[in-house]
């Protein structure tokens, strides 16, 4: 079952350029997650914004959460090679005890 | 440090011939979980435990069979019954069986039919 999806699926910036990427969900969630995924690696989980936070900030790292929209957004500012990673999106559907887990975008950043 | 232990790093698997991926968590968590993921694809979730001798099926689990006989460790089987077993499984745990906390995942199993 596909929750979230994420848009763009990759992304090329230039290094020091900010990195804007969105995820839309179906069901109402308790919280969303956003995870990096360097090639050939797990997960690292980034940061959890629940369903009554708007923005949460941590380090470069800006997460947007809109409800309403059913959408989220993760903004990397001044991108770094090191950020070249997958990023995705998960979400728990309320209810169900466990996350799901998008398709992911590729960023790439050009030194 | 604290972490999630997956074993092998990679592994080849015969026709018809059963496998056994090994998770090991030693952070006290409750839940845990198997992913499977393929190539340029998103996680699939297999199967999930949130309390020791408990698990549920998740979206992909025909031909996979685990066990949670301790709360250290959740192993994966991929039995001949899976027949496209070729993929990247990944293990990961969670405090407890809310999805109010981050995962922590495992560095993962690389699977390849020969």
């Amino acid at each position: 079952s596909q929750q979230g999806e994420e848009d763009p699926q990759a992304l090329s910036i230039q290094e020091g350029e900010n990195a804007t990427m969105n995820c839309s969900y179906k069901t109402s969630i308790n919280n969303l997650q956003w995870y990096r995924q360097n090639s050939g690696r797990g997960l690292v989980h980034l940061i959890l914004i629940r369903s009554n936070e708007r923005e949460k900030h941590s380090g470069r790292l800006r997460v947007t959460l809109d409800t309403s929209k059913k959408s989220s957004s993760l903004l990397i500012t001044a991108s770094r090679a090191a950020d070249t990673a997958s990023y995705f999106c998960a979400t728990d559907a309320r209810g169900a005890q466990k996350l799901v887990f998008g398709q992911g975008t590729r960023l790439t950043i050009n030194p | 440090d604290g972490g999630i232990t997956q074993s092998p790093k990679y592994l080849f698997r015969k026709e018809g011939q059963n496998v056994t991926l090994s998770c090991e968590q030693n952070l006290n968590h409750d839940a845990m979980y198997w992913y499977r993921q393929d190539p340029g694809q998103g996680l699939r979730l297999i199967y999930y435990s949130q309390i020791v001798n408990d698990f549920q099926k998740g979206d992909i689990a025909e031909g996979y069979s685990v066990s949670r006989e301790k709360k250290e460790s959740f192993p994966l089987t991929v039995t001949s019954a899976q027949k496209n077993p070729t993929a990247f499984y990944l293990c990961a745990s969670t405090r407890d069986r809310t999805a109010n906390y981050g995962y922590t995942f495992g560095s993962g199993t690389r699977l390849t039919v020969v």
